[in-house]
C-alpha cells in the first residue's frame, strides 16, 4: 500500500532563504506524486506532480522537485522564498494499485512560515 | 471554464443528525471525489463517483453515501453525525477516472462543525 511522510509538521524560513520541504514516499508501484498548497480557509491547489517523465520536475511561482527513486523522496523546494509562500504543504502519492481510481493519498502537511 | 464549487461553505449540526453536502464539478469533469480533513491533517479518501456510480471508497463507515448526477455534480451525506466527523469536507472533480493522470480541481470546501 502506498504511503505519505512529510519530515517537520512546521518548516520556518526568512524572506529570501531557501524553501526545503521533506517528504518520503512508499509505493508497491511506480508512483505519482504531487505537492499541493492550502491557503487559510480555502481548497488545494498543485504546484506540481511527477507521473514518471523528467524526475526534476518544475510547478507553478518557482517550486521544484526532485523524484529520487533510491531515497524513495521527493523534496519540495523553492530558491528565494516569499511572504505570500506562507501557507500548509501537502505531498501525495496516487494509490495506482486498487481499483484504478487514482485516489490520493496525503502526508500530514508542513506548514511553512516565511519570516520578513 | 468554472472551478469546482462546493456549498455551503460552512455549517454547524447536532451530534445524530444528517447532513448533504454538494458539490459542482468543473466544466468537462466527469468524476467526483471526496476527502475529509481533520484539523492539522492531511486529507482522507472517503470515495468516488464516475458516470455516476461508486468506483472507490475510501475507510469510512457505510453512515457516509453519495450520489453523482448527470450533470456530474455531486452529493456527500452523512448520517448519524458523531463529533468527530467536525472536519473540512473537499470535492476534487477529474476527468475519466483518473485524477492522478489528468489532474484532480479542488473546491474550497464545506467546513463541517458537530457539537
Amino acid at each position: 500500500a502506498q504511503s505519505v511522510t512529510q519530515l517537520g509538521s512546521h518548516v520556518s524560513v526568512s524572506e529570501g532563504a531557501l524553501v526545503l520541504l521533506r517528504c518520503n514516499y512508499s509505493s508497491s508501484v511506480p508512483p505519482y506524486l504531487f505537492w499541493y498548497v492550502q491557503y487559510p480557509n480555502q481548497g488545494l491547489q498543485l504546484l506540481l506532480k511527477y507521473t514518471s517523465a523528467a524526475t526534476l520536475v518544475k510547478g507553478i511561482n518557482d517550486f521544484e522537485a526532485e523524484f529520487k527513486k533510491s531515497e524513495t523522496s521527493f523534496h519540495l523546494t523553492k530558491p528565494s522564498a516569499h511572504m505570500s509562500d506562507a501557507a500548509e504543504y501537502f505531498c501525495a502519492v496516487s494509490d495506482r494499485g486498487s481499483g484504478n481510481t487514482g485516489k490520493l493519498i496525503f502526508g500530514q502537511g508542513t506548514t511553512l512560515q516565511v519570516k520578513p | 471554464e468554472t472551478g469546482v464549487t462546493q456549498s455551503p461553505t460552512h455549517l454547524i449540526k447536532t451530534r445524530g443528525q444528517q447532513v448533504t453536502l454538494r458539490c459542482s464539478s468543473q466544466s468537462g469533469h466527469n468524476t467526483v471525489s471526496w476527502y475529509q480533513q481533520a484539523l492539522g491533517q492531511g486529507p482522507q479518501f472517503i470515495f468516488q463517483y464516475y458516470r455516476e456510480e461508486e468506483n472507490g471508497r475510501g475507510n469510512f463507515p457505510p453512515r457516509f453515501s453519495g450520489l453523482q448526477f448527470p450533470n456530474y455534480s455531486s452529493e456527500l451525506n452523512v448520517n448519524a453525525l458523531e463529533l468527530d466527523d467536525s472536519a473540512l469536507y473537499l470535492c476534487a472533480s477529474s476527468l475519466a477516472g483518473r485524477g492522478d493522470n489528468y489532474g484532480y480541481t479542488f473546491g474550497s470546501g464545506t467546513r463541517l462543525t458537530v457539537v
